[in-house]
């Protein structure tokens, strides 16, 4: 069983940038960061497979996002960057493992990220 | 981009009562890769079933998966209160990995 614990709810300006941990308490294969914004659906963002160092990023935030990992401290990042009010939104990860690949069956708690000026 | 449609976008049912929500793909979807998830209110979402009809880890057998090509369901059975939720599916044939847009279920 691998537990999820993300990184606290942050308040930004326009502009700037976020970076969002999510500490993992066990193995997993494939890490994925989806967002939720207010009262509003779950969006798919992007992922990474450590194992093979692959990303895959959704077209609509290319260039804007980078999700990487630190094996050492089992912990990964989403970084997302030239913020706009329409990222204000929970960020979720999630991993998956072997059984269930690519459908992540463990979520971190979510964090809330804030861009207001 | 793929598109999924979810209906109904609400429903409303007794406790007892049988549940059925529908998932419609834009294009076809490999059964393998289309997944059912369940999230209530301030909670992260929770796996219910992949691969269209897998039940995930500690899933009860009330909830079952089918379907193939364009058009999934997801049924509850003998529904209980607690199964008052939003339920989204979503596909990963196809990036970017999209989600329906959620069915608002309530007991």
């Amino acid at each position: 069983q691998v537990h999820l614990v993300q990184s606290g709810a942050e308040l930004k300006k326009p502009g700037s940038s976020v970076k969002v941990s999510c500490k993992a308490s066990g193995d997993y294969h494939t890490v994925t960061w989806v967002r939720q914004a207010p009262g509003q659906g779950l969006e798919w963002m992007g992922g990474l497979i450590p194992v093979f160092g692959t990303t895959n990023y959704a077209q609509r935030f290319q260039g804007r996002v980078t999700i990487s990992t630190d094996e050492s401290t089992n912990t990964a990042y989403m970084d997302l960057r030239s913020l706009r009010s329409e990222d204000t939104a929970i960020y979720f990860c999630a991993t998956s493992g072997t059984e269930t690949y690519p459908f992540p069956g463990h979520w971190g708690q979510g964090t809330l990220v804030t861009v207001s000026s | 981009d793929i598109v999924l449609t979810q209906s109904p976008d609400n429903l409303s049912l007794s406790p007892g009562e049988s549940a059925t929500l529908s998932c419609r793909a834009s294009q076809s979807v490999s059964s393998a890769y289309l997944g059912w998830y369940q999230q209530k209110p301030g909670q992260a979402p929770r796996l219910l079933i992949y691969g269209a009809s897998r039940r995930a880890t500690g899933i009860p057998d009330r909830f079952s998966g089918s379907g193939s090509g364009t058009d999934f369901t997801l049924s509850i059975s003998r529904l209980e209160p607690e199964d008052s939720a939003l339920y989204y599916c979503q596909q990963y044939i196809s990036s970017p990995y999209t989600f329906g847009q959620g069915t608002k279920l309530e007991i």
